[in-house]
């Protein structure tokens, strides 16, 4: 099946630093999302994006389907973006997402 | 919309005992998923329904576990009798279609005792 990885596992940054995670994938993909989940348990839908590019606010997110990638991009990072990040695709059996281990990120004031 | 809504938050039970997970996709949305979620096997897939028919429950870890879907508005999942493994934090997830957004709920803890 479908392999996704996720990096890097842990990231601090002080609040206002920008950052960059990353999620690759084995094979190609229908759909990509990323998530996050705030230190209360709580998974937001941050993008839905299969290919190219997306903004919304200080997140954009870019998935680059033929090189088998997608970035996340947080700038001007504040408190409540701890949290993790998951990364999670779709392969071409039955609708079953496939998870990656969260990229982990604790934003410091 | 009010999102997706689960309930309870919290369940503490003990071993042996009827749990009933309730959950309320957004409204529209064709698919609704439950899923569990522990430090040890992260995120895992019990059950998915389209139109209200279960698709796929070959996540569903074992008998004790069950999930039905009675209209476009309500899903359960049961789990009957409960163990301490089942300890997790059960999510409620839907979406409009296949290749479209998931949406989560907050969850259910369950601790079972």
């Amino acid at each position: 099946g479908i392999q996704v990885e996720q990096s890097p596992p842990d990231l601090i940054l002080q609040e206002g630093a920008n950052s960059t995670l990353r999620c690759n994938f084995s094979d190609s993909v229908n759909n990509l999302q990323w998530f996050h989940q705030n230190p209360w348990g709580q998974l937001i839908n941050l993008f839905y994006i299969p290919s190219g590019t997306k903004q919304n606010g200080r997140l954009s997110a870019t998935t680059v389907a033929t090189e088998r990638y997608s970035l996340l991009y947080i700038s001007s990072s504040q408190t409540t973006d701890s949290g993790v990040y998951f990364c999670a695709v779709e392969g071409d059996s039955n609708y079953q997402l496939i998870w990656g281990a969260g990229t982990k990120l604790i934003i410091k004031p | 919309d009010a999102g997706v809504i689960q309930s309870p938050r919290h369940e503490v039970t003990e071993m042996g005992q009827e749990v009933t997970l309730r959950c309320k996709p957004i409204s529209g949305h064709d698919y609704l998923f439950w899923y569990r979620q522990t430090m040890m096997r992260g995120l895992e897939l019990l059950i998915y329904f389209n139109n209200n028919v279960p698709i796929d429950d070959s996540g569903m870890p074992e008998d004790r576990f069950s999930a039905k879907m009675p209209n476009a508005s309500f899903s359960t999942l049961k789990i009957q009798p409960s163990e301490p493994r089942d300890s997790a934090v059960y999510f409620c997830a839907s979406s409009l279609r296949s290749n479209s957004p998931l949406h989560f709920g907050n969850g259910t803890r369950l601790t079972v005792t």
